[in-house]
């Protein structure tokens, strides 16, 4: 089945500057790759996601870039705001119900 | 618009009762229906997924079952709980029709459970 690894883990950066958060999967089958924010307490939300036909995909100050060849695809965070502090998942999907999801990264946003 | 809910917020139960939580999703039909646990510090189990009323898919053995009595009710229930069955559970649907423009999914706000 599908393996999905994100990194890193923990991540605090200093309000204005940039996040990245990087995932691999291993079936190249996956051809969905959504990513979450889930703020303390709630249901994670869906932020942005990518199909596999389409290599970069930006919204505002949030971007997604997928590498099919190399199986990876990462989510970029410009100019960072407090209330970016959260937990974010990546996932990849192979088909409707499989989706494996990312162990998170705590992403902390200091003032 | 469609909206999911979820209940109860948070739970405590002893070690050996039951357990049920519920699911429901408003303004769609015929939905794909999921459950996840989401252990402390770590990312979604997928446990269950249903296509339809009475299908269910169980992605790991364990000591939980769900169960869809109607379109659009999924039901996570256990007959003894563990210790090992605490953590956070999340609901989440998705379109189910072949013709889809987006396939995300949408999460519910979640159940704490601990077993003590």
């Amino acid at each position: 089945g599908e393996n999905v690894e994100q990194h890193p883990s923990t991540l605090s950066v200093q309000e204005g500057d940039s996040a990245v958060i990087k995932c691999t999967y291993s079936d190249s089958a996956s051809n969905y790759f959504p990513w979450y924010k889930q703020e303390l307490g709630k249901g994670p939300q869906l932020i942005i996601d990518i199909r596999s036909n389409v290599g970069e995909k930006k919204d505002q100050r949030i971007a997604v870039t997928l590498n099919k060849t190399a199986k990876h695809f990462s989510l970029h965070i410009t100019e960072t705001q407090p209330e970016d502090s959260a937990v974010y998942f990546c996932a990849a999907r192979r088909n409707n119900n499989d989706m494996r999801f990312g162990a998170g990264t705590r992403l902390t946003v200091k003032p | 618009s469609q909206t999911i809910h979820q209940w109860p917020a948070t739970l405590v139960q002893p070690v050996g009762s039951p357990l049920s939580l519920e699911c429901t999703v408003e303004g769609t039909s015929n939905p794909n229906l999921y459950w996840y646990r989401q252990a402390a510090g770590r990312g979604l189990q997928l446990l269950f997924y249903s296509v339809g009323i009475g299908q269910i898919s169980s992605e790991v053995p364990q000591n939980l079952s769900a169960s869809r009595p109607q379109d659009r009710q999924f039901i996570l229930s256990s007959k003894k709980l563990l210790l090992s069955d605490s953590g956070f559970y999340l609901c989440a649907w998705r379109r189910g029709d072949r013709v889809v423009v987006r396939t995300e999914a949408f999460f519910g706000q979640g159940t704490r459970l601990t077993v003590v």
